[in-house]
């Protein structure tokens, strides 16, 4: 079964920080890859998306993923942050076109405040 | 509609209650989702539709949870003699036929006492 797991629970960063967001999935064949926000009080966002084609994908807000097939990995970057990036961010897979359900599954979240 | 839209936003009920939470997908998108979200589990997948028939209902954590969707659009979920541990945010999500971006709405905040 698909699973996704992201190793930071909580993470505290100044303004202006670089962050990196990990993200390790579990399924041998083709994924489709998101990164989802929550910002307080909102309802999810989709940040980005990997289909297929250029590994590095951006999204909105400076945001970056890359995808590393080998290490089942789909980490989220962003070279400096802002107070305005405080959400809960979700890693998400899905298994690829035409998989069977087409339902994302989720990692636990990872929880980023932002300090001015 | 430009959005997901749910309702409730919020409800309180009595534990062994029944509640139904509704669900208007954006239009034209055939692909409904209900996830819940509870504190510090993340998101937990709880049924699919594609049009009005469930291909995966894996997710339904138990014979009081069930849902239904007509006409292709709205879906109720509906969870009858509520326990305390159901108590979480309901979220639908929809997409479309040929895409896999999964738009969600706000949620619906259920609360059992």
């Amino acid at each position: 079964a698909q699973s996704v797991s992201q190793h930071n629970h909580h993470v505290i960063l100044s303004e202006a920080a670089s962050l990196e967001l990990g993200c390790n999935y579990s399924y041998g064949g083709t994924v489709n890859l998101f990164w989802y926000v929550q910002y307080p009080g909102q309802h999810l966002q989709l940040l980005l998306k990997y289909f297929s084609g250029d590994p590095l994908v951006k999204g909105i807000k400076g945001f970056e993923a890359e995808f590393i097939k080998s290490k089942f990995s789909f980490n989220l970057r962003k070279p400096s942050v802002q107070w305005s990036d405080t959400a809960e961010y979700f890693c998400a897979v899905n298994a690829g076109y035409g998989g069977a359900t087409n339902k994302l599954i989720f990692g636990t979240g990872t929880l980023l405040a932002v300090q001015p | 509609g430009a959005g997901v839209s749910q309702s409730p936003s919020n409800k309180v009920t009595e534990k062994g209650k029944d509640v139904e939470l509704r669900c208007d997908p954006i239009s034209g998108h055939t692909a409904l989702y209900w996830y819940r979200q509870s504190l510090g589990q993340g998101l937990e997948f709880l049924i699919y539709f594609q049009g009005n028939s469930a291909p995966d209902k894996s997710g339904l954590p138990s014979d009081r949870f069930s849902a239904e969707r007509t006409g292709g659009s709205v879906s109720t979920l509906t969870i009858q003699r509520t326990q305390q541990e159901d108590s979480a945010v309901y979220l639908c999500a929809s997409s479309p036929i040929s895409g896999n971006t999964i738009y969600f709405g706000e949620g619906s905040w259920l609360t059992v006492v």
